[in-house]
């Protein structure tokens, strides 16, 4: 299968700093990307679809100024949170869509602001 | 949201037995997935079932899909410590902001196998 990678695995930040995330695919290109947050003892909700080259495409309910994406490569795709608070505590993991529809997950990144 | 329900949303079980997880959904679907996590990690694929299939198996995975129902259920056999893992059921689309390859994903079952 397709390996994802994702950096930091756990970041902890003062609020109203911001916070970016990485997610490379090692072994393929990928056009686009999916950014999910899972809340403790919670599923995982689909936040945005990052897309090489144009603008992510952002879920109902989340705020695309709060939440930065940017896929300028076609192996790697960062997410910033910017002006974080506690309520931003979350695990971010994100996606690629690999053939049959199925998806690789990275790592994902335990994100703690204080 | 379109989020389905798993059922049960945690099942402890000794090692050896099977288990069994059911996930239901709202929508129609294209496919759907069955996903493990363990704890604090990402996400493992297991198996991919299409709308137009009834059963499908993977080692010691068999998956159903009662698309009639909207249900589909996930069996384990022969279960053994390391499967101890959330496991999620995950449908393709819609979403609201034209993500339409996003997955929705189920709320889950936390598997416990005691040794």
């Amino acid at each position: 299968g397709a390996v994802v990678s994702q950096h930091p695995s756990r970041v902890i930040c003062k609020s109203g700093t911001s916070v970016k995330i990485e997610c490379r695919s090692l072994d393929f290109q990928a056009t686009t990307m999916f950014w999910y947050r899972q809340f403790p003892k919670q599923s995982l909700m689909l936040m945005a679809t990052s897309n090489e080259g144009s603008k992510a495409t952002y879920e109902q309910g989340v705020e695309k100024d709060k939440f930065l994406i940017n896929h300028a490569s076609l192996t790697l795709s960062t997410l910033t949170v910017t002006s974080a608070h506690p309520e931003d505590s979350s695990f971010y993991i994100c996606g690629y869509r690999f053939s049959s529809y199925e998806q690789y997950f990275g790592p994902g990144t335990r994100l703690t602001v204080t | 949201s379109q989020q389905g329900e798993e059922d049960p949303q945690a099942l402890s079980i000794q090692e050896g037995e099977n288990a069994t997880m059911n996930c239901s959904y709202k929508t129609s679907i294209n496919n759907l997935q069955w996903y493990r996590q363990n704890s604090g990690r990402g996400l493992v694929h297991l198996i991919l079932i299409r709308s137009n299939e009834r059963e499908k198996h993977s080692g010691r995975l068999r998956v159903t899909l009662d698309t009639s129902k909207k249900s589909s259920s996930l069996l384990i056999t022969a279960s053994r410590a390391a499967d101890t893992a959330s496991y999620f059921c995950a449908t393709d689309g819609p979403y609201s902001g034209g993500g339409a390859d996003g997955l929705t994903f189920g709320k889950g079952t936390h598997l416990i196998i005691q040794p």
